[in-house]
């Protein structure tokens, strides 16, 4: 199957500060991918969809200007987490489908966000 | 809007035994229906998807699925289960014009030596 990269796997950072994490597709071009938001013991919310070269689609309830998401090129999506607070720990998820018609989405492995 | 719904929040099996994780949905249109299995702190990983074609799905590590209109659900199955299938399983469903994912909160199976 299609690879999705996301990186870092495991982040901390101090609250305030402003986090990172990256989403490549290593072997096919994504115009659209997909971040999700996974609590302890849950199931995977739909943050946004972020689109290449246009503002990302966010969920109802979910803060655009807390989660930057960028969308620069055809393989690459980031999402920026800024003034990072406690209650934004948790495990984020990135995914990217190749063929839109084929149906299915490819997940990265993950980002595990700790803000102490 | 699409709905996934699973009904168990874990499902204990021993090994040898048939498994069955269930899921039902609620689309608009046609529905693109998977399985995803994801493991402790790991991503998630595709198992099997019905799109059109034949009721039944075969997947990824002997699993399969049945897709069946009339109750709108889409249960995983495995003839045979191994103590190494034990993880978190979500069904999922998107709308053929959409490209969302809308995952059912997840089943978590044990399986049981």
């Amino acid at each position: 199957g299609a690879v999705v990269s996301q990186h870092p796997s495991r982040v901390i950072c101090k609250s305030g500060t402003s986090v990172k994490i990256e989403c490549r597709s290593l072997d096919f071009q994504a115009t659209t991918m997909f971040w999700y938001r996974q609590f302890p013991k849950q199931s995977l919310m739909l943050m946004a969809t972020s689109n290449e070269g246009s503002k990302a689609t966010y969920e109802q309830g979910v803060e655009k200007d807390k989660f930057l998401i960028n969308h620069a090129s055809l393989t690459l999506s980031t999402l920026t987490v800024t003034s990072a607070h406690p209650e934004d720990s948790s495990f984020y998820i990135c995914s990217a489908g190749r063929d839109t018609a084929a149906g299915e989405a490819f997940f990265g492995q993950g980002t595990r966000l700790t803000v102490v | 809007a699409q709905s996934v719904a699973q009904p168990e929040d874990q499902v204990n099996v021993a090994e040898g035994n048939p498994l069955t994780v269930k899921c039902t949905y609620s689309v608009s249109g046609n529905p693109y229906l998977f399985w995803y299995v994801q493991y402790p702190n790991r991503g998630l990983q595709f198992l099997l998807k019905y799109i059109t074609g034949d009721n039944l799905v075969k997947g990824s590590y002997g699993f399969e699925a049945e897709f069946n209109k009339s109750q709108t659900s889409f249960h995983l199955k495995k003839p045979s289960a191994l103590v190494s299938d034990s993880a978190l399983y979500f069904c999922a469903v998107r709308e053929w014009r959409d490209d969302k994912i809308i995952f059912g909160k997840g089943t978590r199976l044990h399986i049981l030596p």
